[in-house]
């Protein structure tokens, strides 16, 4: 079965810096990933898929995510975080084919300032 | 507002009654979708539906839960017996036909389930 594993709980990070929040996903087979936040009190929104083509992904709000199927992994980076950007990060995978959304943990992004 | 809803946005329940909650999808949105959240960890799928076919349901899903989605519209998630295991956000999403590749699943504001 396929899952999502994001390797830190909570990353903390001063304004205006780059961040990076990590995730893995367990097969191989072909697969659809993205990564949605989570405001407070609030439902998923999605920031950005990889569906196929381009392994360098482009979202909303200056983040982007780079897939790279040796490695299994779809991190999410953002050269220069604003306060704004603090909330819950969650990775999910879907086999193609299926449609269900598989999601890891979650990670708490916390800006300073 | 022409997004995915939910309600009650909240609800406080005792052990073992029953609770019902309410997800409006998207309107043009055949596929519809609920996942559990608990605290701390990523949403869990629950079901789906495609109108009003329940297509695949998740293990996770007990025989205490029932989900119906009659007129392939609305839909609402029904837990009878509850207990404090329940307790979780309860999410609901949908999404357009499945035309070509993968279609963005659209996630409602949740519903907030506490059992005491």
């Amino acid at each position: 079965a396929q899952s999502v594993t994001q390797l830190d709980s909570q990353v903390p990070v001063f304004e205006e810096a780059p961040v990076e929040l990590r995730c893995n996903y367990s097969s191989s087979v072909s697969v659809y990933l993205f990564w949605y936040v989570q405001y407070p009190n609030q439902g998923l929104q999605l920031l950005l898929k990889y569906l196929s083509g381009s392994t360098l992904v482009k979202g909303i709000n200056g983040f982007e995510a780079e897939f790279n199927k040796s490695q299994t992994s779809f991190h999410l980076r953002k050269p220069s975080v604003h306060i704004s950007d603090t909330a819950e990060y969650f990775c999910a995978v879907s086999d193609k084919g299926a449609q269900k959304l598989v999601f890891g943990q979650g990670t708490r992004l916390t800006i300073n300032p | 507002d022409t997004g995915v809803s939910q309600d009650p946005r909240h609800k406080i329940t005792k052990r073992g009654q029953n609770v019902t909650f309410r997800c409006d999808p998207i309107s043009e949105h055949n596929r519809l979708y609920w996942y559990r959240q608990t605290l701390g960890q990523g949403p869990e799928f629950l079901t789906y539906f495609q109108n009003e076919a329940q297509l695949e349901k998740s293990r996770l899903l007990s025989d205490r839960f029932s989900a119906e989605r009659p007129k392939g519209s609305f839909s609402t998630l029904e837990i009878q017996r509850t207990e404090q295991g329940d307790s979780a956000m309860y999410l609901c999403a949908s999404s357009l036909p499945l035309t070509s590749g993968y279609n963005e699943q659209f996630f409602g504001p949740g519903t907030r389930l506490t059992v005491l």
